[in-house]
């Protein structure tokens, strides 16, 4: 069975840093793009970023692009998120994704981060 | 960047009913585009992938159609379970973006 399960995210002051991990089991890791998308609070989704399985294809949405910074580990199925200079409208739930047929196919169940003073 | 408008943004449906969202896309995606369900406090779920393939496991009455700048998801007989906020995202060119959702409620 796919499972994705984030987890770092936490209430964080203005222009901190924080990393989001997202474990990755039931599928061959290596072998997928992965993606973090995410919501803020009763708002619509938002791609943030996406990272191809051998890393040769990185994109970032423009709202985070600088200030954030994706990765993944394969060998320990593993996807990160770098936010640095985070702000008050970074306030969301951050899903992982796993990509398939084009667009995010599997998804966790997202990892919460507030930006708050 | 490729706006993709949806619409309507809400609709008020009853059990039984067929229901259509569409979304169009501002330059042509060819058939780049899926469809997701969110339910409240759930992450989503895709629906369609590829413009109109079923996910697996997802039920029959869910249909996606069109290609190139329109693209619509039917549910063919709305079921209690349906009741979720619907979105499309286009994933032909970064930054890739979602429709802003369909909030389909129970009439």
């Amino acid at each position: 069975e796919v499972q994705l399960v984030e987890s770092g995210g936490t209430l964080v002051k203005p222009g901190r840093s924080l990393r989001l991990s997202c474990a990755a089991s039931g599928f061959t890791f290596s072998t997928f793009t992965m993606a973090w998308v995410r919501q803020a609070p009763g708002q619509g989704l938002e791609w943030v970023s996406s990272i191809s399985s051998s890393f040769n294809y990185i994109s970032y949405a423009d709202s985070v692009k600088g200030r954030f910074t994706i990765s993944r580990d394969n060998a320990k199925n593993s996807l990160y998120l770098q936010m640095d200079s985070l702000r008050a409208d970074d306030t969301a739930m951050y899903y992982c994704a796993r990509v398939f047929g084009g667009s995010p196919g599997h998804w966790g169940q997202g990892t919460l981060v507030i930006v708050s003073s | 960047d490729i706006q993709m408008t949806q619409s309507p943004s809400s609709l008020s449906a009853s059990v039984g009913d067929r229901v259509t969202i569409t979304c169009r896309a501002s330059q042509g995606i060819k058939y780049d585009l899926g469809w997701f369900q969110q339910k409240p406090g759930k992450a989503p779920k895709r629906l369609i992938y590829a413009a109109s393939s079923l996910q697996s496991g997802v039920p029959s009455r869910f249909s996606g159609s069109g290609s190139g700048t329109e693209f619509t998801l039917t549910i063919s007989s709305l079921q209690p379970e349906d009741f979720a906020t619907y979105y499309c995202l286009q994933h032909n060119t970064y930054p890739w973006t979602f429709g802003q959702g369909t909030k389909v409620e129970i009439k």
